[in-house]
């Protein structure tokens, strides 16, 4: 199984709405990665989790909360968003870097959230 | 620092046609480069990489790279390219310092006409 999953796919909600995205893949990877992705743009790193433990964090607001409940496993925390946090959020799961593999990341098809 | 440039905003080119589409890396140390294709509302899909060893890389799709390190260069080609390979392309470097950081380049959109 080569897949990271995310759900939902879509997600409009409210600037005082909480909400969450999901990720997982079930390839043994130990580092798992939250993008945010603008139209026509590269993916902005926000957080990585590496061995279940946040490893960077790009200065990302607090309104987004990452967590990793288990390996397999991340989360993305949302609250009180403003419109221009509307993008597709993009996971990606990689090999740890304690292993050092030069192997490439895997991206999940990402979550639509529109902020109105 | 790494990095990793992508000078072209778009590329077109007929159907049939070689295609090219540049990408030039910065970095201090062995380069590990890596080449992503995207379409419309979804993820990213992993194309090739180069690590080390032979400079011409072959992918995914009939795609290839060429490393060429005197350039700094890491340009991705197809020797026929399909409407079907419209899409937005990145490059891609591994921080050697922080090996959980990537970087991308700022995307060059293929445009492949019939």
């Amino acid at each position: 199984d080569t897949e990271v999953t995310q759900t939902p796919k879509h997600l409009v909600m409210g600037m005082t709405n909480k909400k969450s995205l999901k990720c997982e893949q079930h390839m043994g990877h130990r580092a798992m990665y939250w993008y945010k992705q603008k139209a026509k743009k590269p993916p902005e790193l926000m957080f990585v989790y590496s061995y279940e433990k946040l490893s960077i964090n790009e200065s990302v607001p607090s309104r987004f909360s990452p967590e990793c409940p288990n390996s397999s496993l991340l989360n993305l925390h949302l609250h009180a968003l403003q419109p221009e946090d509307s993008a597709l959020y993009l996971c990606a799961s990689s090999q740890g870097d304690r292993d050092r593999s030069y192997n490439e990341q895997f991206f999940g098809p990402g979550t639509r959230l529109t902020v109105l | 620092a790494q990095s990793v440039a992508q000078p072209e905003d778009q590329v077109n080119v007929a159907e049939g046609n070689p295609l090219t589409v540049k990408c030039t890396y910065s970095v201090s140390g062995n380069p590990y480069l890596f080449w992503y294709v995207q379409y419309p509302n979804r993820g990213l899909q992993f194309l090739l990489k180069y690590i080390t060893g032979d400079n011409l890389v072959k992918g995914s799709y009939g795609f290839e790279a060429e490393f060429n390190k005197s350039q700094t260069s890491f340009h991705l080609k197809k020797p026929s390219a399909l409407v079907s390979d419209s899409a937005l392309y990145f490059c891609a470097v591994r921080d050697i310092y922080n090996f959980n950081k990537f970087y991308f380049g700022s995307g060059t959109k293929l445009n492949v006409k019939p």
